[in-house]
């Protein structure tokens, strides 16, 4: 059965800190992995990887996978309050007509001021 | 770029009633929508995905009488709650996937909040 998971599932740091947030997966026919922000609402996108050990960056976030291990991390750096949200990985895994995505259930983050 | 909307925000019915929910993408066609119900403090959770002109697919467990989807353009798809529950009562949110050249990524709208009292 194909799964993701997220690890920790909550992190409470203080501003300035960096965090590592983890996402592990088994997915039958890896097309690609995705992070996700989600605040109160809807998740809003971050980052899209389908290749091993590119980093991908957006300011003070970056995130890179590795498909030999089957993982992924975002890293956040220079935290600030406005990064307290819940962070989701998904994964896309090829198959049928129509890929899907299959979300792990999100790691909590609480940046304190 | 790559906006998506639902319609109603939130919305509250009386058991046994109907409850459509609108999804549409703003500024690109959608080859792709997919429907997600989220209950409190969990992940999403994939209900159905949507293909233009064609017949959704259901995942496992999910009623399709009860949760009618219906996807007439490449910017619309509708799901409809019918003969809603108290336990029906949940975060539904959509998304959309751009055609070949558009966006690839699944882009979220912002939810519907569905009470059944």
């Amino acid at each position: 059965e194909d799964k993701v998971v997220q690890s920790p599932l909550s992190l409470v740091v203080h501003e300035g800190d960096t965090v590592t947030l983890n996402c592990s997966y088994e997915v039958t026919n890896f097309r690609s992995l995705l992070w996700y922000k989600q605040e109160k609402k809807a998740p809003t996108f971050l980052f899209m990887l389908t290749s091993s050990g590119i980093e991908k960056k957006s300011g003070r976030l970056s995130s890179i996978l590795d498909k030999k291990e089957l993982f992924s991390i975002l890293n956040i750096t220079a935290t600030q309050t406005g990064d307290s949200a819940v962070y989701l990985c998904a994964v896309e895994g090829l198959g049928g007509a129509t890929n899907k995505l299959i979300f792990g259930t999100g790691t909590l983050l609480a940046v304190q001021p | 770029g790559a906006v998506v909307s639902q319609h109603p925000s939130w919305v509250i019915c009386k058991s046994g009633t109907s409850v459509k929910i609108e999804c549409r993408s703003l500024d690109f066609q959608a080859t792709t929508m997919f429907w997600y119900r989220q209950f409190p403090k969990q992940s999403l959770m994939l209900m159905a995905t949507s293909n233009e002109g064609s017949k959704a697919t259901y995942e496992q467990g999910v009623e399709k009488d009860k949760f009618l989807i219906n996807h007439a353009s490449l910017t619309l798809s509708t799901l409809t709650v019918t003969s809603a529950h108290p336990e029906d009562s949940s975060f539904y949110i959509c998304s959309a996937r751009g055609l070949a050249g558009g966006p690839y990524e699944q882009y979220f709208g912002p939810g519907t909040r569905l009470t059944v009292t």
